[in-house]
């Protein structure tokens, strides 16, 4: 059974960098049947997606628009985990992060976000 | 970015009632269209991907359909366990971007 752990801080300041790491348990970061993202969810912007990075024959990583300039998604293959950076936070970054698997089949086609980190409530004061 | 529109954003139902939850996307989606669960202090849970393909352990009173740009996610009998929020997520082009939820209440 694949499991997710997530840590790091809850609390920010303004301007601060956002760490956060994801331990897997179950799989391994370097599948090449599965992408390992960040999203997060709050009330003004509900579900968003953020980025992920994956292992096909090299390391590859995609991220959104909105946070492009400022987030960095990076694999830890000694230690069979993957961290998201996000720096010059505000309080719009104020949300609930989680980390998890973007699975795919062995042909290459996607089957959803199977498994999900508990998640982690991150607050951005001013 | 793929735009997705659910509605209704809330519904009220009965226990054994059947539920029909839309979303629609912005542009044509190709059936890369998942559907989610989540309740309260949860982190969302996998129904369905590639439109109708249930996912393993998921109850079958849970059905999914559509195509182009219109998906629906139906519950064929509402039981006391599926009272929850739904979400849609399209997977058709980068960023994967999700729908604003439908929060399924008791009647």
């Amino acid at each position: 059974q694949v499991q997710l752990q997530q840590s790091g801080p809850g609390l920010l300041k303004a301007s601060q960098t956002l760490s956060l790491t994801c331990a897997i348990s179950g799989d391994s970061v370097s599948s090449n049947s599965a992408a390992w993202s960040w999203i997060r969810q709050s009330p003004s912007r509900g579900l968003e997606w953020l980025g992920r990075t994956y292992y096909r024959s090299k390391w590859d990583s995609d991220y959104a628009p909105p946070v492009k300039s400022r987030i960095t998604i990076n694999p830890d293959t000694s230690k069979n985990q993957f961290s998201l950076q996000l720096n010059s936070v505000t309080p719009e970054d104020t949300a609930v992060y989680y980390c998890a698997r973007e699975a795919y089949t062995s042909g290459g086609y996607y089957c959803g976000v199977d498994v999900w980190g508990q998640g982690t409530t991150v607050t951005v004061s001013s | 970015d793929i735009q997705m529109t659910q509605s209704p954003s809330s519904l009220s139902a009965s226990v054994g009632d059947r539920v029909t939850i839309t979303c629609r996307a912005s542009q044509g989606l190709s059936n890369s269209l998942a559907w989610y669960q989540q309740k309260p202090g949860k982190a969302p849970k996998l129904l369905v991907y590639v439109a109708s393909r249930l996912e393993s352990g998921v109850p079958s009173r849970f059905s999914g359909s559509g195509s182009g740009t219109d998906y629906t996610l139906t519950i064929s009998s509402l039981q006391p366990e599926d009272f929850a929020s739904y979400y849609c997520q399209q997977y058709y082009t980068i960023p994967w971007t999700f729908g604003q939820g439908t929060k399924v209440e008791i009647k």
